[in-house]
């Protein structure tokens, strides 16, 4: 079974530039979870979809990150403008429907360099 | 509010030593998962446990409720270990809240 995918997997932008990442979840998964990672720290949740609705988007900076996942499957997150305090490993993560969302599968992840 | 502590922060054994990672948790949240990510960023799940001990090759996960603690043990540990080791909590919204990693070096 493939696990999830990410692409790219490294980035380098400067500051005020845009930047999209995107996420291929483990097919039949209708649960999907964008995290960022600083360094030194623990992953913290950015949104969470199921299917193509957004379930939790409190931690979200909406002036600057937006993400979506149309039909359901494959989703983007944006960065526009990127700031320096960006900079971290964007991990996308996925879980499949009726199970507790704990049990989830995470893709290799993005690391974001903004300079 | 519900949290994830761990310790040590930094860990460096010398290959072969027995180790353990420790976590605590706060009321609320359901199960532990026990997760391992490499340099480049990647995650792997290692565990989920919500009672006992389970093992897997030369890892073991024992959680206790009533204390609300659980470990994390490495037995005949090998430089291939090296990883930051993250303790997760199934929140009470069905979420994931992170501990803030274990750096684990094992020395040849």
């Amino acid at each position: 079974e493939a696990g999830v995918a990410q692409s790219p997997r490294y980035k380098i932008i400067e500051k005020r530039q845009s930047v999209a990442f995107w996420c291929n979840p483990i097919s039949g998964h209708a649960t999907l979870y964008w995290y960022q990672q600083i360094l030194g720290q623990g992953p913290k949740l950015l949104i969470q979809f199921q299917n193509n609705g957004v379930v939790d988007d409190s931690q979200l900076p909406k002036d600057r990150f937006s993400a979506e996942r149309l039909k359901g499957v494959d989703s983007t997150l944006k960065i526009q403008p990127a700031k320096l305090e960006d900079s971290a490993v964007y991990l996308c993560a996925s879980s499949p429907w009726g199970v507790r969302s704990y049990e989830q599968y995470f893709g290799p992840g993005t690391r974001l360099t903004v300079t | 509010k519900n949290e994830v502590e761990q310790s040590p922060q930094n860990l460096t054994a010398q290959e072969g030593e027995f180790i353990t990672i420790n976590c605590s948790y706060s009321v609320g949240i359901s199960a532990l998962h026990w997760l391992q990510q490499h340099p480049g960023g990647g995650i792997v799940s290692l565990f989920m446990l919500s009672s006992g001990k389970k093992k897997h090759g030369r890892l073991i996960a024992t959680i206790n409720i009533q204390e609300k603690h659980s470990s994390l043990h490495i037995t005949a540990s090998h430089p291939r270990d090296s990883a930051v080791y993250i303790c997760a909590g199934g929140g009470s919204q069905g979420n994931l809240i992170f501990g803030k990693g274990t750096k684990l070096s094992v020395k040849p």
